[in-house]
């Protein structure tokens, strides 16, 4: 059973593009949640989704951020015009029923903007 | 605000001894906390969680310990190895999210 995929692992962007990051949950989860991460800092909360509907997008940014999941397919997270500041890791996790249940995250997709 | 920290942010044990992660939480609030670690350049890997209806709950050489009159969560791991070497995060649970602390780094010498 294959746990929860990220791509690209690696992303390097100049700034004013770009990112697209993409979530594919464990079979059989239908909640994801993203996640920010610093260097040395702990995971920050940005969006809980469930298939076609934004649950809690508290932790977004409003602008440039957008986050969708759509009924087939991955969960996508776009980052427009990406400037240095959002250079960071960002974690994908997804859970069966909800998000008052184990997490399980993914490896992460590390964004570098020039 | 909310908020989950921790008293120490390294702690180095020898190979073979107990480690114990402490971790302090200020959302009352919350009911479900999670220990998860994380190792150089992966995603947290789930470790152990407890619910706020328990004081106590073991895993294979983990133990967490809930204390609900002060706050406060702590790992425990018997006879640490140095693939427990790994930073070590908290996460409380109080609604549709998980707050996490900033993270213990363990250190594993031989």
């Amino acid at each position: 059973n294959a746990g929860v995929m990220q791509n690209p692992r690696h992303l390097v962007r100049r700034r004013g593009q770009e990112a697209r990051l993409r979530c594919s949950p464990m079979k059989g989860h239908s909640h994801v949640y993203w996640y920010r991460q610093l260097p040395e800092e702990g995971l920050k909360f940005m969006v809980y989704l469930q298939k076609e509907n934004i649950i809690d997008e508290s932790g977004m940014p409003k602008e440039r951020f957008s986050a969708e999941f759509p009924k087939e397919g991955p969960s996508i997270l776009r980052i427009q015009q990406v400037v240095r500041g959002d250079s960071a890791a960002y974690f994908c996790a997804s859970s069966r029923t909800g998000p008052r249940e184990t997490q399980y995250f993914g490896p992460g997709t590390r964004l570098l903007v020039l | 605000g909310e908020s989950v920290g921790l008293h120490l942010p390294t702690l180095s044990v020898q190979e073979g001894d107990n480690s114990i992660i402490n971790c302090a939480y200020s959302n009352s609030a919350s009911d479900y906390f999670i220990w998860y670690k994380q190792e150089s350049g992966k995603g947290p890997q789930f470790i152990i969680d407890i619910r706020s209806n328990m004081d106590k709950r073991q895993g294979q050489r983990v133990t967490v310990l809930l204390n609900k009159t002060v706050k406060h969560l702590s790992l425990q791991i018997a006879a640490t190895q140095p693939g427990d070497s790994a930073v070590y995060f908290c996460a409380e649970n109080p609604t549709d999210k998980l707050i996490f602390g900033t993270g213990t780094r363990l250190q594993v010498f031989p």
